[in-house]
Parts: structure tokens; sequence; C-alpha cells
């Protein structure tokens, strides 16, 4: 069964500082995409990066990027220079297989980053 | 801009009453899906539709139904609500092309049951 795991349920980061959220993932398909989500207090969820399973460079959105590494199945997100604006819950997700039109998107129980001046 | 649109940000109801959550969507997208989150459980899917008339159940679909008459909507139903449906629903809408299958969400409903 697909599973994505985050184990961190909250963090603190001092301002301009990077910060890595952990995110690992269980499927035994070799198609599948990785997700990381904002959501701030406000309550929408922001879409921020995605990694495809056969892609080989690490997912890059300006300051996030997200370390991939296959063969431990983990994706963690990393943020640098963080801005306080960055406080908010961050989910990783999943979607197997990949790339098609009908598929579902199964997301982890979030890490909660609170950035501090 | 793509805009998913969720008719209640807060709603309070009795045990055992319907309650109808509506979303509408303008970016003429094929996929819709009801989510609920909550804490420490993260989002979990409901339902989710791909074509109009057309559901299928997600991860816990007990205790809620779905409508999708039209493209652009998708409403969630809790026929009689009761108090552990106390919970934040999110709807989301996707492409439906072969991609990246990026989600666009709502802003959210937050029942609360008393």
């Amino acid at each position: 069964a697909q599973k994505i795991t985050q184990t961190q349920p909250g963090m603190f980061v001092q301002e301009k500082e990077a910060v890595t959220l952990d995110c690992t993932y269980d499927t035994s398909d070799q198609s599948y995409g990785l997700f990381w989500y904002k959501q701030p207090s406000s309550g929408e969820m922001i879409f921020l990066i995605y990694q495809g399973s056969y892609d080989e460079q690490n997912a890059t959105e300006g300051r996030y990027s997200l370390n991939f590494q296959k063969a431990r199945k983990s994706a963690n997100l990393v943020i640098s220079a963080s801005q306080l604006g960055d406080s908010a819950m961050y989910f990783c997700a999943m979607i197997t297989p990949y790339g098609g039109a009908t598929n579902k998107l199964i997301f982890g129980t979030g890490t909660l980053l609170a950035v501090q001046p | 801009d793509v805009k998913v649109t969720q008719s209640s940000r807060y709603l309070v109801k009795r045990t055992g009453e319907k309650v109808f959550l509506e979303c509408v969507q303008d970016m003429d997208h094929e996929n819709m899906f009801w989510y609920r989150q909550d804490p420490g459980l993260g989002l979990r899917l409901i339902y989710f539709s791909y074509d109009v008339k057309m559901k299928e159940k997600g991860d816990i679909p007990e205790g809620y139904s779905v409508s999708r008459e039209k493209k652009e909507r998708f409403s969630l139903i809790l026929e009689s609500a009761s108090t552990n449906q106390t919970s934040m629903y999110l709807c989301a809408t996707e492409a439906g092309e072969a991609g990246a299958n990026v989600l666009t969400f709502g802003a959210g409903s937050r029942l609360t049951v008393l």
C-alpha cells in the first residue's frame, strides 16, 4: 500500500536559516510523483514543488528544493533563507502511478513550521 | 487565475442534520476531489469524480455521499451529521491531463457538528 510519512509534527527555524522537512514514502510502483504543499493559517493549500520518480535532477523552485533520494525513498523539502511568511503547515504528498489522467494524491500528516525572528 | 470556490468557510450544524458542502470551479477541470483534514491525520480522501455523474469512493467514504451533476460543481453531502464529522473539508480540482497532476484547492469549509 502507498504511504507517506512525515515524522516531524513541528519545527522551529531562525529567520534567514535553511530548514529541511522530512518525508519518506512507500510504494511498489516504479512510476510515481512527489509533491509538497504549504498551508498557511488562512487554510488554503498552496502547491510548492514536485518531483517525478524518473527525474534525475532534484527539483528546485526559487527558495524551495526537493532532496530526492530514491533508494532511501525520501523526498525532503529544503527551504533556504527562511522568512517569517514561511510559517505554515507543510504537507508531503504522492501520486502513483505518475502522470496519468485519473490518479489521486495521498498526503502525509504534515509538519508545522514556525520561523522565529 | 484558477479558482476553486467553497460556498461556506464556517458551518455549525446539529447532530442528525443533512449538510451540503458545495464546491465550484471555473477552470474546466475534469477531476474533482473532497478531502477532510484533521490534526495529526493529514488529508484523507473522501470521494472523487473524474467526470460528470461519475464518482469513486476514496479512503473514508462512510457517512458521506457526493453529487456531480455539472462539470463545474461537486457537492459533498452528509446525510445525517455526527459529531465525529467535525472537521475541515477541502475541495480540490485537477486538469485530468497526463502531466504533473497538480491539485488546486479551495479555501476549505470548517464544519462543527454539535
